[in-house]
């Protein structure tokens, strides 16, 4: 069965400080993988999408980015961290079919003081 | 007007009520159709998908789908305090990778 991990859990950075969450996919290959950050109280929005190694979609300009080193494995990344940049952020991974049902990992809760 | 939208609730009902909660899409070329649950602090579960008009039965759980008036709902029977959480709908368009959410409706089973 597929599994998808996220890491850290939780996460407290001051403004300016560089970013760096992790996620991994296990019991799948070539999935689609994508990044989420849903802030207190909110809907989800899609930050970043990935249909296989090194492609890359952005779907809201800001200061962050994403990469995929490897098939299974996806990154999300900021140089400087701003306070707008606390949330709870998603990792989910989908398949290749025409359903599309994506699945999440555990999320990372970071708060930037 | 948003491309998915819920009612934000909270949707009361009592214990081993109905819940119905609903939601409405703009893009008429949407495919499939899918809905989420979301305890407090906890990542979205996928607990239903559904890709054509009429109902699909899960255990508890139905899914309504009617394409024509752009409308999915979720039934829950029974429904238990530990129901209690947000509901998140999410629909995909064609040929699309993403999935559009709409902004959750909070069900609260009062025992």
């Amino acid at each position: 069965s597929q599994t998808i991990h996220q890491w850290p859990a939780t996460l407290v950075q001051p403004v300016g400080s560089p970013l760096s969450l992790e996620c991994t996919v296990e019991g799948t290959s070539n999935p689609n993988l994508y990044w989420y950050r849903q802030a207190a109280g909110r809907g989800l929005q899609l930050l970043f999408y990935s249909v296989g190694i090194g492609q890359i979609s952005s779907e809201v300009p800001q200061n962050l980015s994403a990469s995929r080193p490897q098939d299974r494995q996806f990154i999300l990344s900021s140089k400087k961290l701003l306070l707008s940049d606390s949330g709870f952020y998603l990792c989910a991974w989908g398949g290749q079919g025409s359903y599309n049902e994506q699945f999440f990992g555990p999320g990372t809760r970071l708060t930037v003081l | 007007q948003k491309e998915v939208e819920q009612n934000s609730g909270p949707l009361s009902v009592p214990e081993g009520a109905i819940a119905s909660l609903n939601c409405t899409y703009s893009d008429r070329g949407s495919q499939s159709f899918f809905w989420y649950r979301q305890y407090s602090g906890k990542s979205p579960e996928l607990i239903m998908s559904i890709y054509s008009n009429g109902d699909k039965e899960d255990g508890r759980f139905t899914a309504q789908l009617n394409k024509a008036s752009q409308y999915v709902s979720l039934l829950i029977r029974d429904s238990q305090p530990s129901d209690s959480a947000t509901y998140l709908c999410a629909v995909r368009r064609d040929s699309s990778y993403k999935l559009i959410f709409g902004s959750g409706t909070r069900l609260l089973v009062r025992p």
